[in-house]
């Protein structure tokens, strides 16, 4: 079964770091490229960054340039995303979610259920 | 970043109704449209990719068409299970962008 669970959210107060991680299973996680989705409580989808099949690649969105920071380890099939000097305003759901194909900008085709990050003081 | 603009944001609709929902991009993006299914509490759920490919395993009531800026989601006749909130997203060029959302409701 294909599968993607993401875990690591919690509660965290602002400028602090925290890393969530998204374990694959069910298909060959090293041959497709990785995305983080993010949606805000009761608003819509927000894409946050992009990592190719082998590394070679990252891409993240304005929002989050130079504070987040998307990885992955191919040999234990998990992406990563490492999310420093937090904001109230990055308080979301973070889904991952696989590439449909290789390109930064694709169709996501499976998505994990989601990790809550909440950024409070 | 290319705009992705829904209309309506919310539509009321009853079991058996024909549906379309409509995604406007602010510039030209060929075919390169994807829609999304999301229920409440859940993970979206890709329905169809590259404007008009049904994702597998995704019902043959949904369909999408369009290419260039204008895009529609149509789905033929409407099921209880469908009630949920439907996203567009464009996948031309880098950041992918996805519209505000339409909430579909039971009338």
């Amino acid at each position: 079964q294909v599968q993607l669970v993401e875990s690591g959210g919690g509660v965290v107060q602002p400028g602090r770091s925290l890393r969530l991680s998204c374990a694959a299973s069910g298909f060959t996680f090293s041959s497709y490229a990785m995305h983080w989705v993010r949606q805000a409580p009761g608003k819509g989808l927000e894409w946050v960054a992009f990592i190719s099949f082998d590394r070679s690649i990252e891409y993240n969105a304005d929002s989050v340039k130079g504070r987040f920071t998307i990885s992955r380890d191919n040999s234990k099939n998990t992406l990563y995303l490492q999310m420093n000097s937090l904001r109230a305003e990055d308080t979301a759901v973070y889904y991952c979610a696989r590439g449909r194909a290789a390109a930064a900008s694709d169709a996501f085709d499976i998505w994990g259920q989601g990790t809550m990050v909440t950024v409070s003081s | 970043d290319i705009q992705m603009t829904q209309s309506p944001s919310s539509l009321s609709a009853s079991v058996g109704d024909r549906v379309t929902v409509t995604c406007r991009a602010s510039q030209r993006i060929s075919n390169n449209l994807n829609w999304y299914q999301q229920k409440l509490g859940k993970a979206p759920k890709l329905l169809i990719y590259a404007a008009s490919s049904l994702q597998s395993g995704v019902p043959s009531r949904f369909s999408g068409s369009g290419s260039g800026t204008d895009f529609t989601l149509t789905i033929s006749s409407l099921q209880p299970e469908d009630f949920a909130t439907y996203y567009c997203q464009q996948s031309f060029s880098t950041p992918p962008t996805f519209g505000q959302g339409t909430r579909l409701e039971i009338k």
